[in-house]
């Protein structure tokens, strides 16, 4: 079974530094893994995805995450930071049979 | 990506009563899923909805709680029964399409039970 630990349930970040968000999975196989952001009071949006392909994987809004599987790792990054990007991200992993996993979600706020 | 639309929005029920939500997809997919989010925390897996058979649902959630139904495609309902306030969540389905791997995500109904 699959499982998803992200570190840090809050991140404040100042408007234009860079944006980091820990993502650590477990899986017994080769895993896809996932990036969504759910703004207030609504669903989620699909960032990026990472499905063996390129381990350097590009999303939307300027975000990008970076497969290590020697770490076991997916972390999220953004290099300036936007009033926008003030929203939960939830890191999640599937594998063979396609049921997303979540972690506990990390919170952005962005000071001005 | 499809566009997913759910009914209702959000609703605010009374304990021992049921609530059926509702996922509309606009083009054919290959799998259904819904999901609650409980409040201030993470997503968890309720069932995947199977087309033309009964859903398959996962550890601590049983059908006589959570039915489905699939009636095609396109579509599919999700029934909260005999709710109590610990129903209180964000109920979300989800699609994947050709890309089995990926899936997208309607706005949620936001259930409050008194």
């Amino acid at each position: 079974a699959q499982s998803v630990t992200q570190l840090g349930s809050h991140v404040s970040v100042s408007e234009g530094a860079l944006v980091l968000l820990r993502c650590n999975y477990s899986s017994s196989v080769p895993p896809y893994l996932f990036w969504y952001v759910q703004y207030p009071n609504q669903g989620l949006q699909l960032l990026l995805k990472y499905t063996s392909a390129a381990t350097l994987v590009k999303g939307i809004n300027g975000f990008e995450a970076e497969f290590k599987k020697s770490e076991t790792s997916f972390h999220l990054t953004k290099p300036s930071a936007h009033m926008s990007d003030a929203a939960e991200y939830f890191c999640a992993v599937s594998d063979n049979d396609y049921k997303l996993s979540f972690g506990a979600g990390t919170t952005v706020t962005v000071r001005a | 990506s499809a566009v997913i639309s759910q009914k209702p929005s959000r609703d605010i029920c009374q304990r021992g009563t049921s609530l059926t939500i509702q996922c509309q997809v606009d083009s054919q997919v290959t799998m259904m899923f819904w999901y609650r989010q409980q409040p201030g925390q993470s997503l968890t897996l309720i069932a995947t909805a199977n087309q033309g058979s009964e859903a398959t649902y996962e550890s601590g959630f049983v059908i006589d709680k959570f039915p489905i139904s699939r009636p095609n495609l396109t579509f599919s309902t999700l029934t909260v029964s005999n709710m109590s306030p610990e129903d209180s969540s964000i109920y979300l389905c989800s699609v994947a399409g050709t890309s089995k791997e990926t899936q997208y995500f309607g706005p949620g109904t936001r259930l409050l039970v008194l």
